[in-house]
């Protein structure tokens, strides 16, 4: 089951750079998605969310983009902080279900 | 701010036995959720409820497991007979509402451990 893919499992940023993660996703019909975060031995958190009815979405430092042609989406996070360093999971909410891609771990470099 | 609160942290089972995990939802949400993920695996989903009744489920839902509300502010999780694929970390999640612009929050998890 690949309907929500994150093909990088880490990614490594310098501090003060900026992030970018990655998703894609297999049906058109999916409509509300979102980032979580989660640090070891907590549950995720939630970041940020986007409805399919928008492009972007701005929460801070986070940005999250919607290519709905693409079924692709993406989170920017700038700029990258040592505390930004956890596993980033995208997920798609589906019929009061969230439906997960595997995860990228971020690490934020001094 | 408020949390969704999972007891145990950590549970070590015999296989074939009964164990009841245990959730206590954020108070003014409405929806409860549970999901798994198996170590190197993806979260999965098992089930939601609302209204004190079963919303979705998903295939890994099968007859062993159960969820019940029963006094109002937990939400327990019970896996009837356990076999050893059944090891994983069990999050409970809670939401306001049902979707668009309700985002679930999530507990820190139980690790289940089947022996």
């Amino acid at each position: 089951d690949q309907q929500v893919k994150q093909n990088s499992p880490s990614l490594s940023v310098q501090e003060g750079r900026i992030s970018i993660l990655n998703c894609d996703y297999t049906n058109s019909m999916f409509d509300y998605f979102l980032w979580y975060k989660k640090y070891p031995a907590e549950g995720p958190t939630f970041l940020i969310s986007i409805s399919s009815i928008k492009d972007k979405n701005e929460d801070g430092r986070f940005t999250v983009f919607l290519n709905k042609s693409a079924k692709h989406l993406s989170l920017h996070i700038v700029p990258s902080q040592p505390g930004d360093s956890a596993v980033y999971f995208c997920a798609v909410d589906s019929n009061y279900q969230l439906i997960w891609g595997a995860g990228t771990k971020l690490i934020i470099k001094p | 701010e408020p949390e969704v609160t999972q007891t145990p942290s950590h549970q070590v089972t015999q296989m074939g036995q009964e164990v009841i995990l245990r959730c206590v939802p954020i108070s003014n949400h409405l929806y409860f959720y549970w999901y798994r993920q198996i170590l190197g695996q993806k979260v999965e989903f098992l089930v939601s409820f609302y209204n004190n009744e079963i919303s979705e489920k998903s295939e890994i839902f099968d007859d062993q497991f159960s969820v019940e509300r029963p006094d109002g502010s937990n939400f327990t999780l019970k896996i009837r007979s356990t076999k050893l694929e059944d090891s994983a970390m069990y999050f409970c999640a809670s939401s306001e509402g049902g979707r668009v612009s309700q985002p679930q929050h999530f507990g820190d998890g139980t690790r289940l451990s089947i022996l």
